[in-house]
């Protein structure tokens, strides 16, 4: 099993709509999580840490599920301007080693 | 705030030549990481810095790639010789309490 898995996509999503996706990790002892957001040919950028209880930002909303392992990124009224890969990114634990994942292609329809 | 400097952007070489690339961190980041990412995939880590010293390295094809970061601030990662397969972007982050902070990029092509 790889350390940290997302589908690939891509999601074909209209405008306005809400999407989801999951990031699963191998590592029990993974200790911090992240979303990156990659737009086409440009490097990767914050887009919100994912916290125990859960957090939100305006429309996007992180989840976390130590039991099952894995992180989820919603959004909500998704806009043109969303069309990007998002990136999942685990601290391993103890050794604070970074894995990402390979990226989940959003594309939104207008 | 000034982001992460990398340069060159772009290079374009010949495969079993040598090259080199350059990244400036954001001022007062203590940790350094070097990322390979190769179209359709997500950042690969090649070497991680803690200040001078390597934190992780196990990535890092050590057979013909070298990084330093001179005096805990600049680092610059070379590749000696080139193959094909180098191909790729070569990404410079730092990081604050795990945050990473990307550079733009140096996009190698190795023909």
């Amino acid at each position: 099993r790889k350390e940290v898995e997302q589908d690939p996509g891509p999601f074909n999503v209209p405008e306005g709509a809400t999407v989801a996706f999951n990031c699963t990790y191998s590592n029990s002892a993974s200790q911090s999580f992240f979303w990156y957001r990659q737009d086409c040919r440009k490097e990767p950028k914050l887009l919100m840490s994912v916290y125990s209880s859960g957090n939100e930002d305006g429309r996007f909303t992180a989840q976390l599920n130590r039991a099952s392992q894995y992180i989820s990124l919603l959004i909500r009224d998704s806009k043109l301007s969303d069309s990007a890969t998002y990136l999942c990114v685990v601290n391993r634990g103890r050794d604070d080693k970074i894995i990402f994942g390979k990226g989940t292609r959003l594309h939104i329809l207008p | 705030e000034a982001g992460v400097a990398q340069s060159p952007r772009y290079k374009i070489i010949e495969k079993r030549q040598s090259v080199a690339f350059w990244c400036n961190p954001i001022s007062g980041h203590a940790t350094l990481y070097w990322y390979q990412q190769i179209l359709g995939q997500g950042p690969k880590l090649l070497i991680q810095f803690q200040n001078n010293g390597v934190v992780d390295d196990s990535q890092l094809p050590k057979d013909r790639f070298s990084a330093e970061r001179l005096k805990g601030v600049d680092s610059t990662l070379k590749i000696q010789p080139a193959k094909l397969e180098d191909s790729a972007v070569y990404l410079c982050a730092s990081s604050l309490a795990l945050r990473q902070f990307f550079g733009p990029g140096t996009r190698l092509t190795v023909l």
